[in-house]
């Protein structure tokens, strides 16, 4: 029963790199989100979806790139990988909007070098 | 879209003793939720409350409580009681579909 699993949990990319963080779900939830969570920031929304194929820019969507195809996966997508997004990337995932809070992925710290 | 403001980077209680930390937020909706979350080092994202806006009374959830101050756009956290597993960072949430954070406060217990 592992809920919202992200993978990897620690990941070191080279600069200008391409990288995939994922994101898999067990619970059918129509939302899933990204967010990037720095000291002195909290978290700051990349990217999020409402449902399969439809998906939305956050906050710093840029230099990511995601995609929805399945309902139950959300990966993240950094194209060629900068220091400055050296950071720690939650998923998380809502039954729908409003009222609910979201259930949380363990996160995946990235080092960008 | 909502922006929430967090203006104690950090806190302190004792054990035993009553905290607040405070919390603004601003969005144009009418219809929006509140939430905190705890991050103890873990790293794992804990939901501690939650208030819907168009709910007047104040939402409690055993020793949290909130003061939820809707024309004033504020949503203070009070944890009663404090003990040493409260010592986290605590993130002020505000949500229409998707959901935006303040920066947290880091709260440390002392026994």
């Amino acid at each position: 029963d592992a809920g919202i699993t992200q993978s990897p949990r620690y990941k070191i990319t080279e600069t200008g790199r391409q990288v995939t963080l994922m994101c898999h779900q067990t619970w059918s939830h129509s939302y899933m989100f990204w967010y990037r969570q720095d000291l002195g920031h909290g978290l700051r929304l990349i990217y999020y979806s409402a449902a399969a194929d439809i998906t939305d820019k956050g906050e710093v969507p840029d230099g990511y790139v995601v995609s929805r195809s399945k309902t139950e996966n959300f990966p993240l997508t950094l194209e060629s990988a900068t220091r400055s997004q050296t950071s720690v990337y939650f998923c998380a995932s809502s039954l729908t909007g409003g009222n609910y809070g979201y259930t949380f992925g363990s996160g995946t710290r990235l080092t960008v070098v | 879209a909502q922006t929430v403001t967090q203006s104690q980077p950090e806190m302190s209680v004792q054990e035993a003793e009553t905290v607040t930390l405070s919390c603004t937020y601003d969005t144009s909706e009418s219809d929006y939720y509140l939430f905190w979350y705890k991050q103890p080092p873990s790293r794992q994202m804990i939901l501690v409350i939650r208030q819907e806006a168009y709910k007047q009374q104040n939402a409690t959830e055993n020793r949290f409580s909130v003061n939820f101050q809707k024309a004033a756009k504020s949503f203070s956290l009070k944890i009663s009681d404090s003990q040493l597993g409260d010592a986290a960072m605590y993130f002020c949430a505000c949500r229409r579909n998707d959901m935006r954070f303040g920066a947290g406060t880091r709260l440390t217990v002392k026994p």
